[in-house]
């Protein structure tokens, strides 16, 4: 198993350019999440999704958009990029239920980010 | 002020050094997860912890429900050792499973 799989590894963007950052995991786990990383700053929840279909907000949706058309990827779109989008962006997912380590959140290898 | 606090933020030891790293939380939780974030970015999963105490080879993380707080201890410390220290919680009626982060403990153990 690949695991979870992030790409692009690094991107640098200018002020208002568009991208997807892809997520994708060969886990067969109904959760995902996207994560963001400042420095010194704990991981913020950016988006969550319970399974194909549903997604849900987390603490800082604001100009960021996912989808989850199936259970092993899940895109993050940055419509108009703002420098205050500079971060590091985590994907993770998790099995449901939550006994016998179920309660574990997978990390990808990370997405660096630079809005200039 | 954060519902997940760590301490220390920086931690230096030397070789074979007894470290702890400590995380106090606010809110009513139903589990709490160490996690290690490598220098080079990677995230994994360390424990996961409802109660009492857990041990993975030199480290242990133990939980006391009634005080919210956890530890993560390292015995015989290593510079492989070296990285930041994650403390997560997930809380009594969230949904989707989500955790919040503490803002992780820099660890480096110098030889």
């Amino acid at each position: 198993n690949a695991g979870v799989t992030q790409t692009p590894k690094f991107r640098i963007l200018k002020i208002g350019q568009s991208m997807t950052l892809q997520c994708a995991q060969d886990m067969n786990h109904n959760y995902m999440y996207w994560y963001r990383q400042d420095p010194g700053m704990g991981l913020k929840l950016i988006y969550y999704s319970v399974g194909a279909g549903i997604t849900d907000k987390g603490e800082v949706p604001n100009g960021y958009n996912v989808s989850r058309s199936t259970t092993e990827d899940f895109p993050l779109r940055l419509e108009l990029a703002a420098p205050s989008q500079t971060s590091v962006y985590f994907c993770a997912s998790k099995p449901p239920g939550l006994a016998g380590g179920g309660d574990t959140q997978y990390f990808g290898p990370g997405t660096r980010l630079t809005v200039l | 002020k954060n519902e997940v606090e760590q301490s220390p933020q920086n931690l230096t030891a030397q070789e074979g050094e007894f470290i702890t790293i400590n995380c106090s939380y606010s809110v009513g939780i139903s589990a709490l997860h160490w996690l290690q974030q490598h220098p080079g970015g990677g995230i994994v999963s360390l424990f996961m912890l409802s109660s009492g105490k857990k041990k993975h080879g030199r480290l242990i993380a133990t939980i006391n429900i009634q005080e919210k707080h956890s530890s993560l201890h390292i015995t015989a410390s290593h510079p492989r050792d070296s990285a930041v220290y994650i403390c997560a919680v997930r809380g009594m009626e969230t949904s989707g499973s989500r955790l919040t982060f503490g803002e992780g403990t820099q660890l480096t153990v110098n030889p």
